[in-house]
């Protein structure tokens, strides 16, 4: 069974610049979370989609992050225009539901640099 | 704002050791509790999950939980050089619209040397 899938591994760029970050959850999994970690924190969630609808989005900082999945599958996060404490390993998880029992999977993240 | 809180690092234990991992949480309606290894430059992988008061064991693994303190505690038995990684603690939040929704907390840093 194939993994997360995360793209790209690393990316570099300066402030007030965009990026954005491609998502492919395990194949059958309804539930799609894209985390934050800051070097020393643990993983903070900024969004989470049933399917294709957002279930929780209360700590995405909506005015420079925004994310989708269209077709319910893969999901893209991007963030315009970018801080210095964007600075982070975003986190791409998915499951195949929300119920207690469902393990998160999560990708080989995305490490983003802003300077 | 739930919180997770976890014991300050890092820790050090000598190989065969037993390392002790602590985790309080804010939420008393809290149901389900993770713990998840995270070697450096890695994603996390989860080790363990509890539900139930009391422990449960896989293999060196021992989650413990005691909801009445909210509570719970990962301890590693023989620890191994390969257990060095960063163990997150995580609740699941089972209500409402966040519904599967993880909290973790900030990590506790284990090296175990030989």
């Amino acid at each position: 069974e194939a993994g997360v899938a995360q793209s790209p591994r690393y990316k570099i760029i300066e402030k007030r610049q965009s990026v954005a970050f491609w998502c492919n959850p395990i194949s059958g999994h309804a539930t799609l979370y894209w985390y934050q970690q800051i070097l020393g924190q643990g993983p903070k969630l900024l969004i989470q989609f049933q399917n294709n609808g957002v279930v929780d989005d209360s700590q995405l900082p909506k005015d420079r992050f925004s994310a989708e999945r269209l077709k319910g599958v893969d999901s893209t996060l991007k963030i315009q225009p970018a801080k210095l404490e964007d600075s982070a390993v975003y986190l791409c998880a998915s499951s195949f539901g929300t119920s207690s029992h469902n393990e998160q999977f999560f990708g080989p993240g995305t490490r983003l640099t802003v300077l | 704002q739930k919180e997770v809180e976890q014991n300050s690092g890092p820790l050090s234990v000598p190989e065969g050791a037993i390392a002790s991992l602590n985790c309080t949480y804010s939420d008393r309606g809290s149901q389900s509790f993770f713990w998840y290894r995270q070697y450096s430059g890695k994603s996390p992988e989860l080790i363990m999950f509890i539900y139930s008061n009391g422990d449960k064991e896989d293999g060196r693994f021992t989650a413990q939980l005691n909801k009445a303190s909210q509570y719970v505690s990962l301890l590693i038995r023989d620890s191994q050089p390969s257990d060095s990684a960063t163990y997150l603690c995580a609740v699941l939040d089972a209500g409402g619209t966040s519904y599967g929704k993880l909290t973790f907390g900030q990590g506790t840093i284990l090296t175990v040397h030989p």
